[in-house]
């Protein structure tokens, strides 16, 4: 079974702070991992994605991740938060098992950037 | 508008009252799922067509849950007999498959949010 672990319900930064919201996986196999953030009413946006290749990816909005399979997290940053960043953040993972296709889903991160 | 669209973007029901939502993918799309999100959780997987066949559906939450894509195309999702804890946001979301390790990610409308009274 696969599944993702997003242990802060809310992150508060300052703006022009730096940002991390933390997501740890579970998979019998090799990961394809995502993060997407919905805003208030919206559907999901995708942010980015690790597939394979380069451990560290970047994404819309000036935000990265970065892959670490030793500890099986994939924490998103943004060097340097914005006001607009404020949504809920959501770290998701599909086993690359080609029978598997469902992704799994954190329960996500409230992000709160303080003027 | 070429992303997924999903109607109706509400439904209120009374318990009891089937509900039937579309699902509009992008067109290039030749996958199509949907998931359901409750207040504070993260989306939950329902099932999944590729083309027009259903290849999973072990994750509808009853036989009173079906869907559909009878043309590979639009789908739609129904719900028979409502009950109050199926208020919810059903999600709605399309990728394009290229091969057997090769898949675009997946694109979600904006859900439709049903509140059954």
């Amino acid at each position: 079974a696969q599944s993702v672990a997003q242990p802060e319900d809310q992150v508060n930064v300052a703006e022009g702070n730096p940002l991390t919201v933390k997501c740890t996986y579970s998979v019998s196999g090799n990961p394809y991992l995502f993060w997407y953030v919905q805003y208030p009413n919206r559907g999901l946006q995708f942010l980015l994605k690790y597939i394979t290749g380069d451990n560290l990816v970047k994404g819309s909005y000036g935000f990265e991740a970065e892959f670490n399979k030793s500890q099986t997290s994939f924490h998103l940053k943004k060097p340097s938060a914005l006001v607009s960043d404020s949504a809920l953040y959501f770290c998701a993972v599909r086993d690359i098992n080609p029978g598997n296709n469902r992704l799994a889903f954190g329960k996500g991160n409230q992000v709160v950037v303080i003027p | 508008d070429t992303g997924v669209s999903q109607d109706p973007r509400h439904k209120i029901t009374k318990r009891g009252q089937n509900v039937t939502f579309r699902c509009d993918p992008i067109s290039e799309h030749n996958r199509l799922y949907w998931y359901r999100q409750t207040l504070g959780q993260g989306p939950e997987f329902l099932t999944y067509f590729q083309n027009e066949a259903q290849l999973e559906k072990s994750r509808l939450l009853s036989d009173r849950f079906s869907a559909e894509r009878p043309k590979g195309s639009f789908s739609t999702l129904e719900i028979q007999r409502t009950e109050q804890g199926d208020s919810a946001m059903y999600l709605c979301a399309s990728s394009f498959r290229v091969s057997t390790h090769a898949e675009t990610e997946a694109f979600f409308g904006q859900g439709t949010r049903l509140t059954v009274v």
